[in-house]
């Protein structure tokens, strides 16, 4: 059964730092993966999709680079601004039971001024 | 585009009533599905379509039903509410029919049941 799993669960940093969002998944067979943002009270915002074959994505400030084979995903966010504090989610879809997405638990950023 | 609406917002029910949520797209995806959000659980999948007249469970059907009359609508039907269903529900699409391409969430349903 495929798992994701998320460090850390909170990350709070000031203003203007680059940081790294960690997704990890315990079946490499994966169709794809996907980066989301939640805002409170929201809906889920698509950022990043990187397809199996894929090794990286990019969109603006946000980076993300997937290890099919050691499990990895991570999402790097550039010069960081108060407006990117969010959930994030990765969610993977699997190559068996390919309608699904699992998701992990999420990681909640908070940018400080 | 109005992308993927849901209605209600938010609903309170009684034990045993039973609702509907609707979930409409009007992206011309052949792709929905519908989500529950709790806490500690993460996501879980309800039920998918791939297409009008085609639908599926997922990891937790029980005590929800679906259908999918048209391209554009995905309703999910709550026949027995319980406490158990008090969660925020999500209705997403994607244009490719396998769901491999970016999924379109909407904004949510805030469900409560006492």
């Amino acid at each position: 059964k495929q798992e994701v799993t998320q460090i850390p669960a909170a990350l709070s940093v000031p203003e203007g730092e680059n940081l790294v969002l960690n997704c990890s998944f315990t079946d490499s067979a994966i169709y794809n993966l996907q980066w989301f943002r939640q805002d409170p009270g929201k809906g889920l915002t698509s950022l990043l999709l990187i397809q199996s074959s894929q090794r990286e994505q990019t969109s603006g400030r946000l980076n993300a680079s997937l290890d099919k084979s050691s499990g990895r995903s991570t999402l790097y966010i550039a010069a960081s601004q108060p407006g990117d504090s969010a959930t994030y989610l990765c969610a993977v879809r699997g190559i068996q039971g390919a309608q699904k997405l699992v998701f992990g638990q999420g990681t909640r950023l908070t940018i400080n001024p | 585009n109005a992308g993927v609406t849901q209605t209600p917002k938010f609903q309170v029910l009684k034990t045993g009533q039973s609702m509907t949520l609707q979930c409409a797209q009007d992206m011309n995806h052949e792709y929905m599905s519908w989500y529950r959000q709790d806490p500690g659980m993460g996501l879980r999948l309800i039920h998918y379509s791939v297409g009008a007249g085609i639908t599926d469970q997922g990891e937790v059907p029980n005590g929800y039903n679906v259908s999918r009359s048209t391209t554009e609508d995905f309703p999910l039907r709550l026949l027995s509410a319980a406490p158990s269903q008090t969660s925020v529900y999500f209705c997403a699409s994607s244009y490719s029919p396998s769901g491999g391409e970016t999924q379109y969430f909407g904004p949510g349903t805030r469900l409560l049941v006492l």
